[in-house]
Protein backbone atom coordinates (compact mmCIF):
# COMPACT_ATOMS: atom_id res chain seq x y z
CA UNK A 1 0.00 0.00 0.00
CA UNK A 2 1.51 3.39 -0.91
CA UNK A 3 1.48 5.58 2.43
CA UNK A 4 0.35 9.38 1.77
CA UNK A 5 1.43 11.67 4.50
CA UNK A 6 0.49 15.52 4.60
CA UNK A 7 2.46 18.09 6.51
CA UNK A 8 1.97 20.21 8.91
CA UNK A 9 -0.96 19.00 10.59
CA UNK A 10 -2.14 22.56 10.90
CA UNK A 11 -1.07 25.69 9.16
CA UNK A 12 -2.14 28.78 10.67
CA UNK A 13 -2.79 31.78 7.67
CA UNK A 14 -3.57 35.01 8.16
CA UNK A 15 -6.04 35.98 5.02
CA UNK A 16 -3.96 37.41 2.10
CA UNK A 17 -0.72 35.29 2.66
CA UNK A 18 0.26 31.94 0.62
CA UNK A 19 -0.30 28.83 2.46
CA UNK A 20 2.02 25.79 0.75
CA UNK A 21 0.67 22.44 1.53
CA UNK A 22 3.04 18.80 1.56
CA UNK A 23 1.98 15.88 0.62
CA UNK A 24 4.42 12.47 0.28
CA UNK A 25 4.13 9.49 -0.78
CA UNK A 26 5.82 6.07 0.26
CA UNK A 27 7.00 5.29 -3.26
CA UNK A 28 6.62 7.20 -6.71
CA UNK A 29 3.06 8.01 -7.63
CA UNK A 30 4.07 9.81 -10.74
CA UNK A 31 2.29 12.70 -11.49
CA UNK A 32 -0.83 10.22 -10.45
CA UNK A 33 -2.36 12.88 -7.67
CA UNK A 34 -4.86 14.68 -6.63
CA UNK A 35 -6.00 16.86 -4.13
CA UNK A 36 -9.23 17.89 -2.34
CA UNK A 37 -10.68 20.81 -0.10
CA UNK A 38 -13.29 19.84 2.58
CA UNK A 39 -15.69 21.94 4.76
CA UNK A 40 -17.18 20.71 7.72
CA UNK A 41 -20.72 18.71 6.92
CA UNK A 42 -19.53 18.87 3.23
CA UNK A 43 -18.03 16.33 0.71
CA UNK A 44 -14.82 16.52 -0.78
CA UNK A 45 -14.60 18.83 -3.35
CA UNK A 46 -11.99 18.04 -6.41
CA UNK A 47 -9.18 20.96 -6.50
CA UNK A 48 -6.29 19.48 -8.52
CA UNK A 49 -5.85 16.00 -10.64
CA UNK A 50 -2.47 15.08 -12.67
CA UNK A 51 -0.47 16.62 -10.12
CA UNK A 52 -1.25 20.55 -11.14
CA UNK A 53 -4.26 20.28 -13.69
CA UNK A 54 -7.32 22.47 -12.16
CA UNK A 55 -10.46 20.67 -12.00
CA UNK A 56 -13.36 22.54 -13.44
CA UNK A 57 -13.99 25.98 -11.87
CA UNK A 58 -11.58 26.39 -9.50
CA UNK A 59 -9.97 29.52 -8.99
CA UNK A 60 -6.13 29.96 -10.25
CA UNK A 61 -4.82 30.73 -6.81
CA UNK A 62 -5.02 26.89 -6.38
CA UNK A 63 -1.68 25.54 -7.87
CA UNK A 64 -0.75 22.29 -7.86
CA UNK A 65 3.27 20.62 -8.36
CA UNK A 66 5.77 18.08 -7.96
CA UNK A 67 6.40 14.42 -9.38
CA UNK A 68 7.06 11.16 -8.33
CA UNK A 69 7.26 11.27 -4.09
CA UNK A 70 6.90 14.88 -3.31
CA UNK A 71 3.96 17.10 -3.83
CA UNK A 72 2.61 20.48 -3.19
CA UNK A 73 -0.09 22.52 -3.03
CA UNK A 74 0.13 26.55 -3.05
CA UNK A 75 -2.77 28.64 -2.26
CA UNK A 76 -1.42 31.89 -3.88
CA UNK A 77 -3.37 34.54 -1.11
CA UNK A 78 -6.16 32.50 0.79
CA UNK A 79 -9.40 33.94 0.90
CA UNK A 80 -11.90 33.26 3.72
CA UNK A 81 -13.70 30.89 1.77
CA UNK A 82 -10.62 28.94 1.65
CA UNK A 83 -10.20 27.88 4.97
CA UNK A 84 -10.93 24.04 5.13
CA UNK A 85 -9.07 20.43 5.29
CA UNK A 86 -7.01 19.71 2.17
CA UNK A 87 -6.31 15.96 0.91
CA UNK A 88 -3.99 14.21 -1.35
CA UNK A 89 -5.16 11.47 -3.23
CA UNK A 90 -2.40 8.83 -5.50
CA UNK A 91 -4.40 6.95 -7.78
CA UNK A 92 -0.55 5.25 -9.30
CA UNK A 93 -1.64 2.14 -7.77
CA UNK A 94 -5.13 2.24 -8.89
CA UNK A 95 -7.38 -0.25 -7.53
CA UNK A 96 -5.98 0.44 -3.98
CA UNK A 97 -6.21 4.64 -3.85
CA UNK A 98 -4.70 6.08 -0.84
CA UNK A 99 -5.87 9.09 0.87
CA UNK A 100 -3.11 11.08 2.81
CA UNK A 101 -3.97 12.65 6.90
CA UNK A 102 -5.22 15.72 5.90
CA UNK A 103 -4.13 19.39 6.34
CA UNK A 104 -6.17 21.66 8.21
CA UNK A 105 -5.63 25.72 7.31
CA UNK A 106 -6.85 27.76 10.23
CA UNK A 107 -7.30 31.42 10.37
CA UNK A 108 -4.05 33.03 12.23
CA UNK B 1 -25.81 18.41 -13.74
CA UNK B 2 -24.24 15.46 -12.30
CA UNK B 3 -26.35 14.61 -9.20
CA UNK B 4 -25.56 11.30 -6.51
CA UNK B 5 -28.53 11.47 -3.91
CA UNK B 6 -27.47 8.96 -1.26
CA UNK B 7 -30.06 6.89 1.15
CA UNK B 8 -29.85 3.48 3.81
CA UNK B 9 -27.56 5.11 6.26
CA UNK B 10 -28.84 4.29 10.07
CA UNK B 11 -27.66 2.34 13.42
CA UNK B 12 -27.19 -1.38 13.37
CA UNK B 13 -25.33 -3.47 16.24
CA UNK B 14 -22.13 -5.13 15.85
CA UNK B 15 -22.17 -7.74 13.37
CA UNK B 16 -25.45 -6.49 11.52
CA UNK B 17 -26.11 -5.56 7.83
CA UNK B 18 -27.14 -2.30 6.08
CA UNK B 19 -27.50 -1.56 2.39
CA UNK B 20 -26.11 1.98 1.14
CA UNK B 21 -27.82 3.57 -2.23
CA UNK B 22 -26.56 6.08 -4.40
CA UNK B 23 -28.70 6.97 -6.98
CA UNK B 24 -27.49 9.13 -10.08
CA UNK B 25 -28.45 11.50 -12.51
CA UNK B 26 -26.81 13.97 -14.94
CA UNK B 27 -24.55 11.52 -16.78
CA UNK B 28 -24.79 8.20 -18.56
CA UNK B 29 -24.32 6.26 -15.00
CA UNK B 30 -23.15 2.85 -17.13
CA UNK B 31 -20.24 4.50 -18.77
CA UNK B 32 -18.88 5.87 -15.47
CA UNK B 33 -17.07 3.33 -12.72
CA UNK B 34 -18.70 4.31 -9.33
CA UNK B 35 -16.98 4.23 -5.49
CA UNK B 36 -17.26 4.21 -2.19
CA UNK B 37 -14.96 6.06 0.18
CA UNK B 38 -15.85 6.67 4.02
CA UNK B 39 -14.70 8.88 6.44
CA UNK B 40 -14.97 8.15 9.92
CA UNK B 41 -15.79 10.75 13.17
CA UNK B 42 -13.19 13.69 13.08
CA UNK B 43 -10.97 11.14 10.66
CA UNK B 44 -9.76 11.27 7.16
CA UNK B 45 -11.06 9.60 3.82
CA UNK B 46 -10.60 6.54 3.11
CA UNK B 47 -11.64 4.02 -0.62
CA UNK B 48 -13.62 1.48 0.02
CA UNK B 49 -14.62 -0.47 -3.01
CA UNK B 50 -15.03 0.62 -6.74
CA UNK B 51 -16.99 -1.05 -9.65
CA UNK B 52 -16.46 -0.62 -13.23
CA UNK B 53 -19.23 0.78 -15.46
CA UNK B 54 -20.74 -2.66 -16.78
CA UNK B 55 -20.66 -4.24 -13.14
CA UNK B 56 -17.94 -6.39 -14.35
CA UNK B 57 -15.14 -5.68 -12.35
CA UNK B 58 -15.08 -5.10 -8.49
CA UNK B 59 -12.12 -3.76 -6.13
CA UNK B 60 -12.06 -3.66 -2.52
CA UNK B 61 -10.02 -2.77 -0.08
CA UNK B 62 -8.65 -5.06 2.26
CA UNK B 63 -10.45 -3.61 5.34
CA UNK B 64 -13.96 -4.67 4.19
CA UNK B 65 -12.96 -7.33 1.93
CA UNK B 66 -15.47 -10.94 2.29
CA UNK B 67 -17.42 -8.19 4.77
CA UNK B 68 -19.04 -5.83 1.95
CA UNK B 69 -20.33 -6.30 -1.71
CA UNK B 70 -20.46 -3.36 -4.35
CA UNK B 71 -22.98 -3.48 -7.06
CA UNK B 72 -25.22 -1.49 -9.36
CA UNK B 73 -27.92 -1.59 -11.40
CA UNK B 74 -27.41 0.41 -14.49
CA UNK B 75 -30.79 -0.02 -15.34
CA UNK B 76 -32.17 2.50 -12.49
CA UNK B 77 -29.10 4.34 -12.46
CA UNK B 78 -28.06 3.05 -8.48
CA UNK B 79 -25.07 2.03 -7.46
CA UNK B 80 -25.26 0.12 -3.45
CA UNK B 81 -23.11 -1.32 -1.01
CA UNK B 82 -23.98 -4.26 0.79
CA UNK B 83 -22.55 -4.48 4.44
CA UNK B 84 -22.21 -7.24 6.68
CA UNK B 85 -20.70 -8.32 9.48
CA UNK B 86 -20.58 -4.47 10.34
CA UNK B 87 -17.93 -3.53 12.92
CA UNK B 88 -17.44 -0.69 15.37
CA UNK B 89 -14.43 0.85 13.01
CA UNK B 90 -17.00 0.76 10.07
CA UNK B 91 -18.79 3.77 11.66
CA UNK B 92 -18.22 5.92 9.55
CA UNK B 93 -19.74 8.73 6.70
CA UNK B 94 -19.92 6.91 3.30
CA UNK B 95 -19.88 8.71 -0.09
CA UNK B 96 -20.65 7.63 -3.35
CA UNK B 97 -18.54 9.14 -5.88
CA UNK B 98 -18.02 9.14 -9.50
CA UNK B 99 -15.68 7.73 -12.05
CA UNK B 100 -12.47 5.95 -11.32
CA UNK B 101 -8.87 7.54 -10.21
CA UNK B 102 -9.86 10.83 -8.71
CA UNK B 103 -13.76 12.10 -8.13
CA UNK B 104 -15.26 15.40 -9.44
CA UNK B 105 -18.52 14.56 -8.18
CA UNK B 106 -19.65 13.04 -4.90
CA UNK B 107 -22.52 12.08 -3.27
CA UNK B 108 -24.20 13.87 -0.10
CA UNK B 109 -22.72 11.40 2.25
CA UNK B 110 -24.77 8.71 4.81
CA UNK B 111 -24.09 7.96 8.14
CA UNK B 112 -23.68 4.27 9.01
CA UNK B 113 -22.94 3.98 12.87
CA UNK B 114 -22.43 0.69 14.47
CA UNK B 115 -23.55 0.15 18.22
CA UNK B 116 -22.54 -2.99 20.76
Amino acid sequence: EIVMTQSPATLSVSPGERATLSCRATQSVRTNLAWYQQKPGQAPRLLIYGASTRATGIPARFSGSGSGTEFTLTISSLQSEDFAVYYCQQYNNWPALTFGGGTKVEIK
Amino acid sequence: EVQLLQSGGGLVHLGGSLRLSCAASGFTFSSHAMNWVRQAPGKGLEWVSAISGSGAGKNYADSVKGRFTISRDNSKNTLYLQMNGLRGEDTALYYCAKDGYYFEDWGQGTLVTVSS
